[in-house]
């Protein structure tokens, strides 16, 4: 059964700072690696979505990565702005079409 | 473009009541998605639609639990009777066809007191 982690579950950091966030996965037969972001009582927004025969991809000030061989992947964000403080969530798709989530992590930007 | 529109946004009922929820998916997408997704965890899949057929609903709870996607376009997700555990938000999601991108809506907040 595949597990998905997200470490640390919390990170605050200073405003204009750039920081990585990390996802690993315990099988690394998966289709797909997608990024969402969440707001509070609110829906999931997709931020990026890597196939599994990329090795990146990047929107704006977001790069995200993934090495599937080692199950792992990280969202860097470059230049953090308070706009940014949200949930940010790591979910991988299967060879069964399964998308299984990770539990997050809570980003706060500090002004 | 529209994106997933999901209704109602919350909803308060009593256990042991019936309650539904409706998704309207983006358009053309042939692959919806209902979640469950419990306070500081990440959504858990109880079924997903190719068209109108149910390809995996081996997470839904079907003693309590039902849902139909009638003509392959919109959803509904329903519960008979709600338990106090069943309290979570109830997300669905889009997607052109299985494996690719997830579009969700913005969920429906479930409290059965």
């Amino acid at each position: 059964k595949q597990e998905v982690t997200q470490i640390p579950a919390a990170l605050s950091v200073p405003e204009g700072e750039n920081l990585v966030l990390n996802c690993s996965f315990t099988d690394s037969a998966i289709y797909n690696l997608q990024w969402f972001r969440q707001d509070p009582g609110k829906g999931l927004t997709s931020l990026l979505l890597i196939q599994s025969s990329q090795r990146e991809q990047t929107s704006g000030r977001l790069n995200a990565s993934l090495d599937k061989s080692s199950g792992r992947s990280t969202l860097y964000i470059a230049a953090s702005q308070p706009g940014d403080s949200a949930t940010y969530l790591c979910a991988v798709i299967d060879g069964n079409e399964k998308l299984t989530f990770g539990t997050g992590t809570r980003l706060t930007i500090i002004p | 473009e529209a994106g997933v529109v999901q209704s109602p946004r919350y909803k308060i009922i009593e256990k042991k009541q019936p309650v539904a929820f409706w998704c309207n998916p983006i358009s053309g997408h042939n692959t919806l998605y209902w979640y469950l997704q419990n306070l500081g965890q990440g959504p858990e899949l109880l079924i997903r639609y190719e068209n109108e057929e149910a390809v995996d609903d081996s997470q839904l709870p079907k003693d309590r639990f039902s849902a139909e996607r009638l003509k392959g376009v919109d959803s509904t997700l329903k519960i008979q009777p709600a338990e106090l555990g069943d309290s979570a938000v109830y997300l669905c999601a889009s997607s052109l066809v299985g494996r690719d991108e997830q579009y969700f809506g913005p969920g429906t907040r479930l409290t059965v007191t």
